[in-house]
């Protein structure tokens, strides 16, 4: 099946430092991969859509000048945090479509941030 | 505006079964879907129903009502592996998820 791999799994990093997550679709093209984060014990909030090629769609409050997304590629999409801060700290989740298929939701492992 | 309720905690006893709930509001919607999560793991796909009716897959099943805006997820013979979180999302019109709060499911020997 579809498989996601993301990394790294986890990272400490300090307060003002950049952090970036990779995420990359393994046996297939992922044109759209998604970008969550869940806080604990909440549920998980998209903060924005890449799309291969172009700028990525941010949701609202989300800083897209804080929060650096490039889909260079059909199968690698990455995350930078910029200038992190402590309330940055949360676990992030990329997931992608499969093209073609309605349900194709395939997730990646995540990515514990904790900035110190 | 779009929302997703569902339980925020439910216990059920090893071997028996519990129903968890879900009802959305959407704007245009294109399926349910249900997902597992245990602690510090992202979620994995459980189940999607898009029709009417009972999906039944192993010893979970989802059933949907759409003209109810409802959905539940349904598991038997529980195992002490089935302790989780379970996540309802609906697609909307815009194929975009939006996610419920999950439901933690303890389940006791």
């Amino acid at each position: 099946g579809a498989v996601v791999s993301q990394h790294p799994s986890w990272v400490i990093c300090k307060s003002g430092t950049s952090v970036k997550i990779e995420c990359r679709s393994l046996d297939f093209q992922a044109t759209t991969m998604f970008w969550y984060r869940q806080f604990p014990k909440q549920s998980l909030m998209l903060m924005a859509t890449s799309n291969e090629g172009s700028k990525a769609t941010y949701e609202q409050g989300v800083e897209k000048d804080k929060f650096l997304i490039n889909h260079a590629s059909l199968t690698l999409s990455t995350l930078t945090v910029t200038s992190a801060h402590p309330e940055d700290s949360s676990f992030y989740i990329c997931s992608a479509r499969q093209p073609g298929r309605d349900y194709g939701y395939t997730f990646g492992s995540g990515t514990r941030l904790t900035v110190v | 505006g779009q929302n997703i309720d569902q339980p925020t905690e439910m216990t059920a006893t090893e071997g028996a079964i519990v129903q968890i709930n879900c009802t959305y509001q959407t704007s245009g919607f294109n399926g349910l879907f249900w997902y597992q999560q245990h602690a510090g793991e992202a979620p994995t796909f459980l189940s999607y129903n898009v029709l009417d009716g009972l999906e039944e897959k192993g010893r979970f099943s989802s059933f949907l009502s759409r003209s109810k805006g409802y959905s539940y997820l349904l598991l038997k013979e529980l195992q002490m592996k089935d302790s989780a979180s379970y996540l309802c999302a609906a697609m909307d019109s815009n194929y975009q998820l939006i996610w419920g709060a999950g439901t933690k499911l303890i389940i006791k020997p």
